[in-house]
């Protein structure tokens, strides 16, 4: 069954330094999002990905955020300058867009601590 | 804006008992609720679905009905085994049937059932 995978599995980053974390999403899903959760917080919405566009993002993606879509399979969440408070589980989700396939599928997660 | 409340774990069952984990939103329109599931190591899972008001989502035993008069939706499972053990997410989507739009979760509740 296909499913999304990121990596890494865990980051370890000091503070100032840039991350990169990846996701490869399900290959025919045409919505990508990222989310997070801060160790015993509400998992929260971060950003949506759509034709190589910002399709929603809320007030934590700020400037020190981005998304890229680099190639045909991989979809990338920056974070320019770490901060201790954006060590948190950050999970990638993919879904299709035909009506009906709008369920959101996640990845594992990566579990990023900045130190 | 709109929100999710579940209740605070963990919750710790023997086999076999009942299980209920309570759900409650707040909402402007007609959001679509979901249960998901994170098992160790894995991502979240869809587990079951409602899309408007009295639908009943079921999937591997469990069920949970959409609520608007209390504007809720219960997670319940009549018989639970070990192999439910895992963290369940209580979540809605503010605007159904569109693609692209942000999950608003709940904090997680933590089910450990032990034989």
């Amino acid at each position: 069954e296909p499913e999304v995978t990121q990596t890494p599995s865990h980051q370890v980053t000091q503070m100032g330094q840039e991350v990169i974390l990846r996701c490869v999403p399900i290959s025919n899903h045409l919505y990508f999002y990222w989310y997070r959760q801060i160790l015993g917080q509400k998992v929260e919405f971060l950003v949506s990905f759509y034709n190589n566009e910002i399709s929603e993002k809320s007030e934590i993606f700020d400037d020190q955020f981005s998304v890229e879509r680099p190639d045909g399979s991989n979809f990338t969440l920056k974070i320019r300058s770490t901060k201790l408070e954006d060590s948190a589980m950050y999970f990638c989700a993919s879904s299709g867009a035909l009506r009906r396939s709008y369920e959101q599928y996640f990845g594992p997660g990566t579990r990023l601590t900045v130190t | 804006g709109d929100s999710v409340t579940q209740m605070e774990g963990p919750v710790t069952l023997s086999e076999e008992a009942f299980l209920t984990i309570n759900c409650t939103y707040t909402a402007t329109g007609y959001p679509s609720l979901f249960w998901y599931v994170q098992y160790p190591g894995e991502g979240l899972q869809l587990l079951l679905k409602a899309t408007k008001a009295d639908d009943k989502g079921s999937n591997k035993g469990f069920e949970a009905t959409y609520r608007k008069e209390t504007t809720s939706f219960h997670l319940e499972k009549g018989s639970v085994q070990v192999s439910d053990s895992a963290v369940y997410f209580c979540a809605l989507s503010p605007r159904a049937n569109q693609a692209g739009t942000a999950l608003i979760f709940g904090k997680g509740t933590t089910l450990s059932v032990s034989s």
